[in-house]
């Protein structure tokens, strides 16, 4: 079975350029999930979707980031303009949701970003 | 906003040796997972535990939900060389009514070295 599958897994360039990260979660899955990790702060979720739709982006932490999900099968995070800063490892996640309550999680490979 | 204290940070042991580390919080959890990760991957889940008091195996490792439902403990039996990486609790808190239902918190995790 195919995972959560993310591109690029490596994307290094310079500030104020923007950044686009891709994701393809698993298929069936209703909910995706944004994190970034460090090592100050280990990994913090950024914004995650039900059924497309943005449900809590409280995490995201500037305007320079933002989320997209337009179909179920494809969610995309941008960084306009990036920062030195915000270099990191950003995972994408998903999982299914029932009435009942949440299924695990699963997690992508990542993206190493760096912004010389 | 809410943590997850988990503890060691890192252990550094032989190979053959047991291992126990723990994760606790001031808040209540409804569902508590253990995942593994491994040097440039994401996150793997080893053990998802949905009932105050359940104790669940996978193979050498076990995993337990306390019982006030604010801590888990995961132990790996006779520890080998591919036990090596990151171990992270994580907990689902319990639906919020009109609130974000999907957080996942993270703990910082748990290093564990294994010398062969």
């Amino acid at each position: 079975d195919a995972g959560v599958i993310q591109s690029p897994r490596h994307e290094v360039t310079e500030m104020g350029q923007e950044v686009t990260l891709r994701c393809k979660p698993i298929s069936g899955h209703n909910s995706l999930f944004w994190y970034r990790q460090t090592m100050m702060r280990g990994l913090e979720l950024l914004i995650y979707f039900n059924n497309n739709v943005p449900i809590d982006d409280s995490g995201m932490p500037e305007d320079r980031f933002s989320a997209k999900m337009p179909n179920a099968s494809f969610s995309t995070l941008k960084i306009q303009p990036s920062e030195p800063r915000d270099s990191a490892v950003y995972f994408c996640a998903s999982s299914f949701r029932t009435g009942a309550g949440n299924q695990p999680q699963h997690f992508g490979d990542g993206t190493r970003l760096s912004i010389l | 906003g809410q943590q997850l204290n988990q503890s060691p940070q890192s252990m550094f042991i032989q190979e053959g040796e047991d291992v126990s580390m723990n994760c606790t919080s001031s808040s209540i959890f409804n569902t508590w997972l253990w995942y593994k990760q491994d040097p440039g991957e994401g996150p793997v889940l080893l053990i998802a535990l949905y009932k105050a008091g359940e104790l669940t195996s996978n193979g050498r490792l076990t995993a337990q939900f306390g019982i006030t439902r604010k801590d888990s403990f995961l132990n790996i039996s006779a520890s080998i060389p591919s036990d090596v990486g990151i171990y992270f609790c994580a907990g689902h808190r319990f639906p919020l009514r009109g609130g974000s239902q999907g957080n996942l918190i993270f703990g910082k995790g748990t290093k564990l070295s294994v010398k062969p």
